[in-house]
């Protein structure tokens, strides 16, 4: 298995630009989650779906902040238009959702985002 | 609000010896925790994990201790190795979140001294 691919691996865009970051989470898992680390707050739940469906928006910090998950294998984080604070290393993470798998979450290897 | 808190940002400790990482909770609804490791230019990958219904688990070299009167967990790494040198995070599930979110502390960077 390839694991949580994320694309780009590295984005340096221009304050209010429109910024795309992808996710293909790994087949069979039918739970999504997309973070967000900084220094300050460490890893920050931003979205969750679960079968395609967003469960938790709540850590979206404003309107800015979109995510879709059209299908099972695909999701996008979009921010538009982006600011120098929203520089950071995104993560994007998928589960099996059961209890009986202790929760765990696999990882992608993150998208580190400048914002100039 | 931190819910999660990993006081130490840092940690250093020479080769063989044991390393111990601690995390602070606040959430008594708690009901399992993990903790997982980072190397530089990767995303975090699982390590271990104990119920709150346990005080402690071990694989390997690595045990997991849970006090729930003190809302307290730490990670014993003995011994510890250079691979050991990472960023560790603790994260932890609570019962009344309905769903499978996790909530992380800020991360402690354990250096292994050769």
């Amino acid at each position: 298995d390839a694991g949580v691919i994320q694309s780009p691996r590295h984005e340096v865009t221009e304050m209010g630009q429109e910024v795309t970051l992808r996710c293909k989470p790994i087949s069979g898992h039918n739970s999504l989650f997309w973070y967000r680390q900084t220094m300050m707050r460490g890893l920050e739940l931003l979205i969750y779906f679960n079968n395609n469906v967003p469960i938790d928006d709540s850590g979206m910090p404003e309107d800015r902040f979109s995510a879709k998950m059209p299908n099972a294998s695909f999701s996008t984080l979009k921010i538009q238009p982006s600011e120098p604070r929203d520089s950071a290393v995104y993560f994007c993470a998928s589960s099996q959702g059961s209890r009986d798998l202790n929760y765990e979450q696999y990882f992608g290897p993150g998208t580190r985002l400048t914002v100039t | 609000d931190q819910q999660v808190k990993q006081n130490s940002p840092s940690l250093s400790v020479q080769e063989g010896r044991i390393s111990i990482l601690n995390c602070d909770y606040t959430n008594s609804m708690f009901d399992y925790f993990l903790w997982y490791k980072k190397y530089p230019a990767e995303g975090p990958t699982f390590l271990i994990s104990i119920s709150s219904i346990k005080d402690k688990n071990e694989d390997g070299r690595f045990t997991v201790f849970l006090n729930k009167s003190a809302k307290h967990l730490s990670l014993h790494i003995v011994p510890s190795q250079p691979g050991d040198s990472a960023v560790y995070f603790c994260a932890a599930h609570a019962s009344n979140f309905g769903n499978e979110k996790l909530t992380f502390g800020t991360g402690t960077r354990l250096t292994i001294i050769p």
